[in-house]
């Protein structure tokens, strides 16, 4: 499976947008960028995902680069509910397996 | 009713007990999943299921035993676990994973604790 690559944390006020990187060098064309997050003490939670077009949902959109090689999940106004670890998962259509990397704890400032 | 069920929310056991986790859907999924998390730790895939069918087992070691008796209904048997077993085991279901758009929605997790 390819690998993602995110900051361990980030810190962000509350209010404010909020931009979550996620570099994937080896990603194939076939491989959809997925986003997940769990909030403490909870299972994960689907976020979004998308392919090579920018995507946006009620929760969040997702910026995809020209090269596919980076993507960024824009909360567009964070709120203290926002406070989790998010996930950058790559999966290929068609494969069962969804494979957490470590992920980006965000913390929101009151 | 998107929600998945896991039952119970905690769960201590001896290394000689047997003792099985439950997770349930109500929303006509056809994959269901379970996961491990450790403290700390991204979760960890254990086992697929699809169309009640076994289709991934990722090497867990035999005393735990998975089960889908019918399409909403998923449970996971545990025999003989070491403490180091202990984690949260999270189970989720998905749309059938053949098709472009499948979230896998996630229970909210059985901890289980190995004394």
């Amino acid at each position: 499976d390819a690998k993602t690559t995110q900051p361990n944390s980030m810190e962000s006020n509350e209010e404010e947008p909020v931009h979550l990187p996620c570099n994937h060098s080896t990603i194939s064309g076939t491989d959809y960028i997925h986003w997940y997050r769990q909030l403490p003490s909870q299972g994960p939670e689907y976020v979004i995902h998308g392919l090579t077009s920018n995507v946006n949902n009620r929760m969040a959109s997702l910026a995809i680069a020209e090269d596919r090689k980076s993507s960024t999940l824009i909360l567009h106004r964070a709120t203290l509910r926002d406070a989790a670890v998010y996930y950058c998962i790559l999966r290929w259509f068609g494969n069962e397996k969804l494979t957490f990397g470590t992920g980006t704890r965000l913390t929101i400032i009151p | 009713d998107t929600e998945v069920t896991q039952t119970p929310k905690h769960l201590v056991m001896g290394m000689t007990n047997k003792k099985s986790l439950k997770c349930e859907q109500h929303m006509g999924h056809r994959a269901m999943y379970w996961y491990k998390q450790k403290a700390k730790k991204p979760p960890e895939l254990m086992f697929v299921y699809s169309y009640e069918k076994l289709s991934i087992n990722e090497s867990v070691p035999s005393r735990f035993s998975p089960e889908c008796p019918n399409s909403s209904l998923l449970n996971l048997h545990l025999h003989a676990l070491q403490p180091e077993d202990s984690a949260l085991y999270l189970c989720a279901s998905s749309q059938d994973w053949r098709e472009y758009s499948y979230e896998q929605y996630f229970g909210p997790g059985t901890r289980l604790t190995v004394t």
